[in-house]
């Protein structure tokens, strides 16, 4: 069956430190990749999407990679700061503009 | 653009009643989305709506959920008769087809507790 993976575990680390997130899958062939950023108590909100065919994609601070091969995706932040803590979601676009969403990662950036 | 919008942000009801869950989305998208989201599961497609027209209705959960969508600016998702496993936060999301970016709009959400 299709699975969606992301560190369960919160990602505690300091101020100005390169936050890395993971996002790995199975039993996906996805054209496209989403990484969302959902604050408590609030809905998810789009940050990037990569395609199939692009490696990396970079917008002000943050930066994703997209391995087919190894079926993953990594999520950088960098230059950190405490209000980048929030719970970052990767989903994977499916036929008919279908999102599956992994379980989402809990960063915590401490000043 | 006030962006997506759901009603009741918050829903406390008895087990055994008809609970009924408002969106409106943005103006000018032509697909809705309905998710739900618990800490054991995560956050799940309902069903989505294409051009007020159901088109993925796979993840809901049982014959007690229905979704309708009667015009393009406006949504429900009822749940009769509730049950306190329906306990969740409830998204409505839209999105805008044929601009290659996917992008999901998110409501605020509705807290829902089945009691």
């Amino acid at each position: 069956s299709q699975k969606i993976e992301q560190n369960s575990e919160a990602l505690n680390i300091q101020e100005g430190k390169t936050a890395t997130l993971t996002c790995n899958y199975t039993n996906y062939s996805p054209a496209y990749l989403q990484w969302y950023r959902q604050d408590p108590g609030r809905g998810p909100v789009f940050l990037l999407l990569i395609r199939e065919n692009e490696k990396e994609k970079r917008k002000e601070r943050l930066k994703v990679t997209f391995d087919t091969t190894l079926k993953q995706s990594l999520f950088h932040i960098t230059a950190s700061q405490p209000a980048d803590s929030a719970t970052y979601l990767c989903a994977l676009l499916n036929a008919g503009n279908m999102l599956t969403f992994g379980g989402g990662t809990r960063l915590m950036v401490k000043p | 653009d006030a962006g997506v919008i759901q009603s009741p942000r918050h829903e406390v009801t008895e087990m055994g009643q008809e609970v009924t869950l408002r969106c409106k989305p943005i103006s000018g998208h032509d697909y809705l989305f309905w998710y739900r989201q618990t800490m054991m599961r995560g956050l799940e497609l309902l069903i989505y709506f294409n051009n007020n027209v159901p088109i993925d209705d796979s993840g809901m959960p049982e014959d007690r959920f229905s979704a309708k969508m009667p015009n393009a600016s406006f949504s429900t998702l009822k749940i009769q008769p509730s049950e306190p496993r329906d306990s969740a936060v409830y998204f409505c999301a839209s999105s805008l087809g044929g601009t290659g970016s996917y992008e999901q709009y998110f409501g605020p959400g509705t807290r829902l507790t089945v009691t």
